[in-house]
């Protein structure tokens, strides 16, 4: 699987504001996900977006996808304090089943 | 219902020694994953069941490390002769094997080798 390239590497902005990330990739795609990861929570899948969707949404995240420039970005409205993590954009292509790969993430500290 | 469980949670050996770590997937998800992630450092992936066979090996970083399933459902990961570089977290993922893809996380295993 292909490797996507997050940012900003990282982010630090006022709770209750709302924090965009970005994702660049290489290769055509069939989907592309992303994770978050937390010292709480663990590493944990967010959302889905097929190649043939722009627009998703998922209660505060929403996710783009421009296919031409082959670029995703996250945003996620209204931050809390548990937004606090590092956040993975993960490209995946063919079958979908094989391992994912992982680029450095973008930070995200929510300041209270 | 249960999401990916490993165990140990830790695990403190001495070098030298063989240690085996446990997944358990979600039921009914086909394909297990094993990755490893040192302290700083990015996801490495490790290897990648689907059912009991696993056709992709190729991110086991040296014959020391092996892992099976069997049954379709827990796999155990095997570290033999651990070295001081094997200390990292240890994670399990599972997924049901279609075209999307999602892969849900266990906890993990923090191994350290003394």
């Amino acid at each position: 699987s292909q490797q996507g390239e997050e940012d900003p590497q990282a982010l630090s902005i006022q709770e209750g504001e709302n924090a965009t990330m970005n994702c660049s990739y290489k290769t055509s795609i069939n989907n592309l996900q992303w994770y978050r990861q937390n010292s709480g929570r663990g590493l944990v899948h967010l959302i889905l977006i097929r190649s043939n969707e722009r627009e998703k949404h998922s209660g505060r995240l929403r996710v783009t996808l421009d296919t031409s420039k082959k670029s995703s970005s996250l945003l996620i409205t209204a931050s809390r304090a548990a937004d606090t993590a590092s956040y993975f954009c993960a490209p995946r292509s063919g079958g979908g089943a094989d391992g994912l790969t992982f680029g450095k993430g973008t930070h995200l500290i929510i300041q209270p | 219902g249960a999401g990916v469980s490993q165990s140990p949670s830790n695990k403190v050996t001495e070098k030298g020694k063989d240690v085996e770590l446990r997944c358990d997937p979600i039921s009914g998800h086909t394909a297990l994953y094993w990755y490893r992630q040192s302290l700083g450092q990015g996801l490495e992936f490790l290897i990648y069941f689907q059912g009991n066979s696993a056709p992709d090996k190729s991110g086991l970083p040296s014959d020391r490390f092996s892992a099976e399933r069997t049954g379709g459902s827990v796999s155990t990961l095997t570290i033999q002769r651990t070295q001081q570089e094997d200390s990292a977290v240890y994670l399990c993922a599972s997924s049901l094997g279609d075209s999307r893809g999602e892969q849900y996380f266990g906890p993990g295993t923090r191994l350290t080798v003394t």
